[in-house]
């Protein structure tokens, strides 16, 4: 069974903290491995990852895939009070033409002032 | 653009009703997915739709009906609504880039949806 599972499932830390978020998976047919930030309503988009070694960044955020071992994680450097948010790791499973995506459970992470 | 768009916001059902909940997008996606989400289980996807006229069950699809008449419309119904379908519900939509991959699924606002 195809499964995506975070860690850890929530955390708390003060600002300026460099936070590391986990993600492992085991799925067929894996395609690519997207990070998802939500706070109170929809999730929105932070990184798409295929290529292994290759890190993302975007700000304080940087992310990085590695194909082999099956994980990922998400960097947070000097975080602030407004990276509190839920944070989703998905899974691109692209049997046949349904490209659907699976989801973690999610990191819930809490920045205190 | 609009984007993902959610129908309705909020509702309150009793066990037994029926409902529907409409998605709509304007990015001329092809791929579109109905969510649930639930405290600590993530977001599970109940069906979803590579196309007009064609849907297919996700992780969760019991209990829940879809229908993809027009490309950019995307309803879920629940014909006899249970407690255990309080959740939020949250609409996706994408599309395959060149190559096979996808970009990302834009999600809509979501809907609370509560059963008593």
């Amino acid at each position: 069974e195809d499964k995506v599972v975070q860690s850890p499932l929530s955390l708390v830390v003060h600002e300026g903290d460099t936070v590391t978020l986990n993600c492992s998976y085991e799925v067929t047919n894996f395609r690519s491995l997207l990070w998802y930030k939500q706070e109170k309503k929809a999730p929105t988009f932070l990184f798409m990852l295929t290529s292994s070694g290759i890190e993302k960044k975007s700000g304080r955020l940087s992310s990085i895939l590695d194909k082999k071992e099956l994980f990922s994680i998400l960097n947070i450097t000097a975080t602030q009070t407004g990276d509190s948010a839920i944070y989703l790791c998905a899974v691109l499973n692209y049997g046949g033409s349904q490209g659907n995506l699976i989801f973690g459970k999610g990191t819930k992470l809490s920045v205190k002032p | 653009n609009a984007g993902v768009t959610q129908t309705p916001k909020f509702r309150v059902l009793k066990t037994g009703q029926s409902m529907t909940l409409l998605c709509a997008q304007d990015m001329n996606h092809e791929y579109m997915y109905w969510y649930r989400q639930d405290p600590g289980m993530g977001l599970r996807l109940i069906h979803y739709s590579v196309g007009e006229g064609t849907t297919a069950k996700g992780e969760v699809p019991d209990g829940y009906n879809v229908s993809r008449l027009k490309k950019q419309n995307f309803l879920l119904g629940l014909e006899s609504a249970a407690p255990s379908q309080t959740s939020v519900y949250f609409c996706a939509s994408g599309a395959r880039l060149a190559g096979g991959s996808y970009y990302e699924q834009y999600f809509g606002p979501g809907t609370r949806l509560t059963v008593t």
